[in-house]
């Protein structure tokens, strides 16, 4: 497609459940990131990939998150033993190489409702 | 570290009218971009606009143009002839020009325009 997509679109999980939501950034994009947005907040940052290799994840914000991007193309993140503060939509965002120069495109996101 | 803070939580128009939103930003460094996006209810993350630091114009697109003062910090956005369309959150945003840095939103400002 010619966009990030994201899916699913909506996720329902009961807490302590493990949830995976998936990215597929733009066909050649190197970077990838993923942000957490809260209701009626920015979004904040919780990694960075580079091709496959995980540069950054500083802004993960516990050891019950994970993300991969095995291949360079596709990612996912892994959220184990869901709480309720979990709950948020999670964008994923690609862009051609890492600076400011190329834009950065957003998927739809993934609104995870943790109940 | 690198701050952006939108002050204005909501604001509205009428249709035909123009309207400006805040946004002012912290660092230390020189060479960034700053952004404004539009996010609808569908939670797509919209570019509008985008500034590189070391330019001293003013970025215009169409209907919206910045105010960039670099020694104040401040970036406002300017949406001229609002159209109902132009209902949406709206998020400042930084980011270094360095590859890997992740875009720092604002908590955004919520716009109505109405007719």
């Amino acid at each position: 497609g010619a966009g990030v997509s994201q899916s699913p679109r909506y996720k329902v999980a009961k807490r302590g459940q493990d949830v995976a939501l998936r990215c597929d950034p733009i066909s050649g994009h190197v970077s990838l990131f993923w942000y957490q947005q809260a209701l009626g907040q920015g979004p904040e940052f919780l990694t960075y990939f580079q091709n496959e290799a995980q540069l950054d994840k500083s802004g993960l914000p516990s050891d019950r998150f994970f993300a991969e991007r095995p291949e360079g193309s596709v990612s996912t993140l892994k959220i184990q033993r869901t709480q309720q503060e979990d709950s948020a939509v999670y964008l994923c965002a690609s862009s051609l190489e890492g600076t400011g120069a190329t834009p950065l495109h957003f998927g739809n996101g993934t609104r995870l409702t943790v109940t | 570290a690198q701050t952006v803070t939108q002050s204005q939580p909501e604001m509205s128009v009428q249709e035909a009218e123009t309207v400006t939103l805040s946004c002012t930003y912290d660092t230390s460094e020189n060479n960034y971009y700053l952004f404004w996006y539009k996010q609808p209810p569908s939670r797509q993350m919209i570019l509008v606009i985008r500034q590189e630091a070391y330019k001293q114009q003013n970025a215009t697109e169409n209907r919206f143009s910045v105010n960039f003062q670099k020694a104040a910090k401040s970036f406002s956005l300017k949406i001229s002839d609002s159209q109902l369309g132009d209902t949406a959150m709206y998020f400042c945003a930084f980011k270094l020009n360095q590859a890997g840095t992740a875009l720092i939103f604002g908590k955004g400002t919520t716009l109505s325009v109405s007719s």
